[in-house]
């Protein structure tokens, strides 16, 4: 079974355009976070949710809004979707404590024409 | 920024050779912890090293920690093929929840 699913794999659509990619993780965390990597292979947080309450949100444009439903799934929509948003969007997730690792999903590769 | 710095950027070894990566950071941290990325996956997490520890064994691998130099290295060793992969150092300075600082990242790769 996956810890950590994301979807879709890949996403192909044009600038302007809405988009939403989805994460679900069934390992009972409390945590889930959603990182963007560029096409340099840097990776950054971009928002982190504890038990479906926001409790970071980096310098990220309002066109991007995460929704956690329940502690299991974190969603994220992106608005009016620009070239500088191709990336590849990872969504993970990690016990509440400190010290704990981190597991990711395989991630979603967003491209923008 | 607090975005940690890896080095070599890119290093290319033989299979059964040693292989040390390291990463350097600028502020305080809580812990540390390594990661590997294999081409079109997710990250999956190595090793975590505490800001009190110096070093810790994980099978093949062997993390460093020195604080007093801000840097901390990845030994892994008698490499495989199998071990071909971006490595990412990550510092967390939070005391509550984590927030991770993801490094620029070493990759590596093993020839047969």
């Amino acid at each position: 079974d996956t810890a950590v699913s994301q979807t879709p794999k890949y996403l192909v659509t044009q600038m302007g355009n809405d988009k939403s990619i989805k994460c679900e993780q069934n390992l009972g965390h409390d945590t889930m976070y959603w990182y963007k990597q560029d096409s340099k292979k840097f990776l950054k947080i971009m928002f982190s949710y504890n038990n479906k309450e926001l409790i970071i949100n980096e310098t990220v444009p309002n066109r991007f809004s995460p929704k956690s439903p329940d502690k299991a799934h974190l969603n994220l929509h992106i608005n009016s979707l620009e070239l500088g948003d191709s990336a590849v969007y990872f969504c993970a997730s990690s016990q509440e404590t400190g010290y704990q690792p981190q597991h990711f999903g395989d991630g979603t590769r967003l491209s923008i024409l | 920024s607090q975005q940690g710095e890896e080095d070599p950027q890119a290093l290319s070894i033989q299979e059964g050779e040693n292989a040390t990566m390291n990463c350097s950071y600028k502020t305080s941290i809580n812990n540390l912890q390594w990661y590997r990325q294999n081409s079109g996956r997710g990250l999956v997490h190595l090793i975590l090293i505490r800001s009190n520890e110096r070093e810790k064994h994980s099978g093949r691998l062997r993390v460093t920690l020195d604080t007093s130099k801000k840097s901390s290295s990845l030994l892994i060793t008698a490499s495989r093929a199998a071990d071909t992969a971006s490595y990412f150092c990550a510092t967390d300075r939070s005391t509550g929840f984590q927030k991770l600082v993801f490094g620029t990242g070493t990759r590596l790769l093993v020839s047969p």
